[in-house]
């Protein structure tokens, strides 16, 4: 099972809006809304924002947002802060062997 | 609050096992399911496997049968996930993560991750 392909890096200015893109095939993103985000700071452990394609977690600020069309996921970004500078991870189930694949990870710059 | 206390770093020489261990607190240690994932330094996420604490039923992933074990303490509400065979490849931050079994398929909360270090 190949990981989902994301963007090595994005970047923007405070206050615009970025979005990330997470690709992947029928058997994974484009089969299931089981799509899910992770938020991960440097040396620290990933964190939930959001899960099966457009639900935020509570706690998590509503300038983030999930979408998915065909095989690609979407995060975006809204009035970008300096807080968001992070690496982004996307997550799938799959119809594979390996029930979960994860996406090669976006790096978010706050320029 | 929801909990997962992972053991401390590790170096091991190639060839070696490694023991990690995770500890739950804070909700019911049998209602969610445990997975493990890892990631290598600079890179991407790598899904491990699963263990059911309830039933202690188990699944790897292909990449990995045969040189890990999955397994839980329910009285200390810990599992713990052992590999063996360790390569430099082997060299990554190890997670343990929560998912609600059955009907989710979102990691959430994420153990703070034990650096396994092989090198010779």
């Amino acid at each position: 099972q190949s990981a989902l392909t994301q963007p090595a890096s994005v970047s923007g200015s405070p206050g615009q809006s970025i979005t990330i893109s997470c690709t992947g095939t029928s058997s994974d993103v484009g089969g299931y809304n089981y799509v899910s985000w992770y938020q991960q700071y440097p040396g620290k452990a990933p964190k939930l924002i959001f899960y099966d394609v457009t639900n935020r977690p509570s706690g998590v600020s509503s300038r983030f947002s999930g979408s998915k069309s065909g095989n690609t996921a979407s995060l975006t970004i809204s009035g970008l802060q300096a807080e968001d500078e992070a690496d982004y991870f996307c997550s799938s189930y799959a119809s594979s062997a390996t029930p979960y694949v994860f996406g090669t990870g976006t790096k978010v710059t706050v320029l | 609050q929801v909990q997962l206390v992972q053991s401390g770093a590790e170096v091991k020489k190639p060839g070696a096992s490694v023991k990690v261990s995770c500890k739950a607190s804070g909700y019911t240690f049998t209602d969610y399911y445990m997975h493990w994932v890892r990631q290598a330094p600079g890179q991407g996420l790598e899904w491990m496997g699963v263990i059911n604490p309830r039933a202690g039923s188990i699944s790897y992933a292909q990449k990995f049968q045969g040189r890990v074990t999955m397994t839980r303490d329910t009285s200390t509400s810990t599992v713990y996930m052992e590999l063996t065979s360790l390569t430099s490849e082997d060299t990554a931050v190890y997670y343990c993560a929560r998912v609600i079994p059955y009907s989710a398929h979102w990691f959430d909360p994420w153990g703070q991750g034990t650096l396994v270090t092989v090198s010779s």
